[in-house]
């Protein structure tokens, strides 16, 4: 059963906009979330986290929502650049589903920037 | 300061032979993490260790798999008797503390069992 979902295997949007990306769990033990960056060939690299006490995390282009009471979250970029052309995983922690800290990830959305 | 290593990046065995995938961590981190991604998929977890102790392998499967994190030395991935379902990208994560931290990666093994 996956305890955390991405729905969208692949997004593209144009170079300029805003990227949205969005990612739901089942699990209400859940208290941390993170966001991944993934190159082909590479390993993820974090990106941006929230914890379940706020709503809302900005950093820089990136911006993290969360809405607890819907258990989902997303992931705004803005404005996208060509570089962010990468796989996004959305991970979950404080849950029992990826064991005692360990993160529980989604399938991952593939963001396709284009000029 | 290293990031987390991860050796081989590529590594092909036969059916039936044994893979060893080293992880050392991040310098000063004392959690190890390992995770799997196969075609197509999201990273699944494996097991959690800390210094000498597993703390966590229910993302283990249950036979040919184990996992190791000596006191002195990286962290091993063993898979012995290799099938072809295990190909796959084995992730190592490492992070300083327990709780709500991020985990830093690895390069990752890519396994081909042929």
């Amino acid at each position: 059963d996956q305890q955390v979902k991405q729905n969208s295997p692949s997004l593209s949007v144009q170079e300029g906009r805003i990227s949205i990306l969005n990612c739901d769990y089942t699990n209400s033990m859940f208290d941390y979330f993170l966001w991944y960056k993934k190159y082909p060939a590479e390993g993820p690299t974090f990106l941006i986290s929230i914890s379940s006490i706020k709503d809302k995390n900005e950093d820089g282009r990136f911006t993290v929502f969360l809405n607890k009471s819907a258990k989902h979250l997303s992931l705004h970029i803005v404005p996208s650049q060509p570089g962010d052309s990468a796989v996004y995983f959305c991970a979950a922690t404080g849950g029992t589903g990826g064991g005692a800290d360990g993160l529980t990830f989604g399938k991952g959305t593939h963001l396709i920037i284009q000029p | 300061n290293a990031g987390v290593m991860q050796n081989p990046r590529h590594l092909v065995r036969r059916r039936g032979q044994e893979a060893r995938l080293r992880c050392s961590p991040m310098k000063g981190h004392s959690h190890v993490y390992w995770y799997r991604q196969l075609p197509e998929e999201g990273l699944k977890f494996m097991v959690y260790l800390q210094k000498e102790n597993i703390i966590d392998e229910s993302g283990m499967p249950k036979e040919r798999f184990s996992a190791e994190f000596p006191k002195e030395g990286p962290s091993i991935l063993r898979i012995q008797q290799v099938v072809r379902g295990d190909s796959a990208a084995y992730f190592c994560a490492s992070s300083p503390r327990t709780g709500n931290t991020e985990a830093f990666f690895g390069q990752g093994t890519r396994l081909t069992v042929v």
